[in-house]
């Protein structure tokens, strides 16, 4: 089955630790996104990549890294830096990362720091 | 820059009932895409449709129909004879082939079906 996974459903994290989210994608799509939702709110770019090796920040990159070695894979970091890191995460690819192909989504993830 | 609006925040109908969803977009680019998604409760978003700027018609799929009018920089979307399934929020977006190309969304508009 062809899709984007994104793991662990729920993850809990003590304030000042880094922590790591997972997106895996099956789909051989080139260009990943991570958007990060908060409650009542639609959704804001993080980070997005349009080919291996390449990654750009988008609107709220502050206190996110991200790296994308596969095509795959494009894990995303919650770094001590990122201020209000509670929300949920969303991961999405596309073929080929032009505007004109509708985005896939992952299942999310949901940060709860405290 | 580009911008969507969804004024309507949530929508309360019951069942059976029809319903339209507000969308208004903002874009001085002269090509592009209009979506929307569908998020359930399990949080994951579904694509609905895309539709191009250059594609006017409307579209209608099962109980779904789409409003695209440029003059009116609108994207509505209807649901005919609801149903407790269509419980969700639903978000319009737009993308554009100039810059970064990602998906900017409105803030989303619940929708709850009551039986």
């Amino acid at each position: 089955d062809g899709g984007i996974t994104q793991s662990p459903k729920y993850l809990f994290r003590k304030e000042g630790q880094n922590v790591t989210l997972s997106c895996e994608q099956n789909l051989n799509h080139d260009a990943m996104y991570w958007y990060r939702q908060d409650p009542g709110q639609g959704l804001r770019l993080i980070y997005y990549s349009q080919i291996v090796n390449d990654f750009q920040k988008g609107d709220i990159a502050e206190g996110y890294s991200v790296s994308r070695e596969k095509k795959e894979s494009f894990p995303l970091t919650v770094t001590s830096a990122q201020k209000n890191p509670t929300a949920f995460y969303l991961c999405a690819s596309s073929v080929p990362g032009l505007a004109a192909y509708e985005q896939y989504f992952g299942p999310g993830t949901r940060l709860t720091v405290t | 820059a580009q911008k969507v609006t969804q004024a309507q925040t949530e929508i309360s109908v019951v069942e059976k009932e029809d319903v339209t969803l507000d969308c208004v977009y903002e874009t001085r680019d002269t090509t592009y895409y209009l979506f929307w998604y569908k998020q359930p409760p399990s949080g994951e978003l579904v694509f609905l449709i895309r539709r191009n700027s250059f594609d006017e018609q409307n579209e209608i799929s099962g109980r779904y129909s789409w409003n695209f009018q440029k003059s009116t920089s609108s994207f509505n979307f209807t649901i005919t004879a609801s149903q407790v399934v269509d419980s969700a929020v639903y978000f319009c977006a737009l993308s554009v082939n100039t810059g970064r190309r990602a998906l900017t969304f409105g803030s989303g508009t619940r929708l709850q079906v009551q039986p």
